[in-house]
């Protein structure tokens, strides 16, 4: 079952801050975290792993909340870069496939 | 040149006609997935392989069929292309261990259109 994110859609002056939040009814066992900017093909940010969390991109980080089946994708300082579409990719207990959320699009401006 | 290839980029077609997508990849990954993207609807998945003997179907794998002739080439069929089969077309590869996938790698994207 797809993972449900929020907020659907998101504008930012630069240099404020975004959370998207990536939930699911199922219990996870890691969360992938992908951007994706227009016209091109989605792109790895993070993968957050069942007791534990990994940061893996600059002045973006993640949580993940596994009694909750939740994960927040933290982005501070926002830059104009960091425009595009956000998706969570959830993988299950005993999946080994990933299943996305429908996104979320930011866009950030001068 | 791109890790993880797909070709056609681009292909208009009409109804009923069959059509392949095909990638290959230089990764060296075992795993291999087709992904389907719709505006609105996140990317949704179509099949996918862990090996050359392992084909699995995925979210929404009906009116397609795949082929994993080597590991590194994985296609996408469409047997009888009909138009709400018009998106654009990912192959995605990856790392992965018993119960968890690594990080996917994406292709540039097929966008097919069915008139």
């Amino acid at each position: 079952q797809q993972p449900v994110q929020s907020p659907q859609a998101v504008i930012l002056r630069e240099g404020e801050d975004a959370v998207i939040n990536c939930s699911s009814s199922k219990a996870l066992y890691s969360v992938h975290w992908y951007r994706q900017k227009h016209g091109e093909a989605p792109v790895f940010l993070m993968i957050l792993l069942k007791g534990g969390e990994q940061k893996g991109h600059e002045k973006i980080s993640a949580s993940f909340n596994e009694k909750k089946q939740q994960s927040s994708l933290y982005l501070t300082a926002s830059q104009l870069s960091y425009s595009g579409t956000y998706f969570c990719g959830t993988l299950t207990g005993g999946g080994n496939k990933l299943t996305f959320g429908t996104g979320t699009q930011l866009k950030v401006e001068l | 040149d791109a890790d993880v290839t797909q070709t056609p980029r681009n292909r208009i077609t009409k109804t009923g006609k069959r059509i392949m997508l095909e990638c290959s990849q230089t990764k060296g990954h075992d795993r291999m997935y087709w992904y389907r993207q719709d505006p609105g609807l996140g990317l949704q998945l179509i099949y996918y392989s862990f090996d050359v003997k392992d084909i699995n179907k995925g979210e929404i794998s009906d009116g397609y069929s795949v082929s994993r002739q080597a590991q590194a080439k994985f296609s996408l069929s469409l047997e009888s292309a009909i138009p709400n089969q018009t998106a654009l077309y990912f192959c995605a590869t990856s790392e992965g261990t018993r119960g968890n996938t690594g990080e996917l790698f994406f292709g540039e994207g097929s966008r097919l259109t069915v008139l």
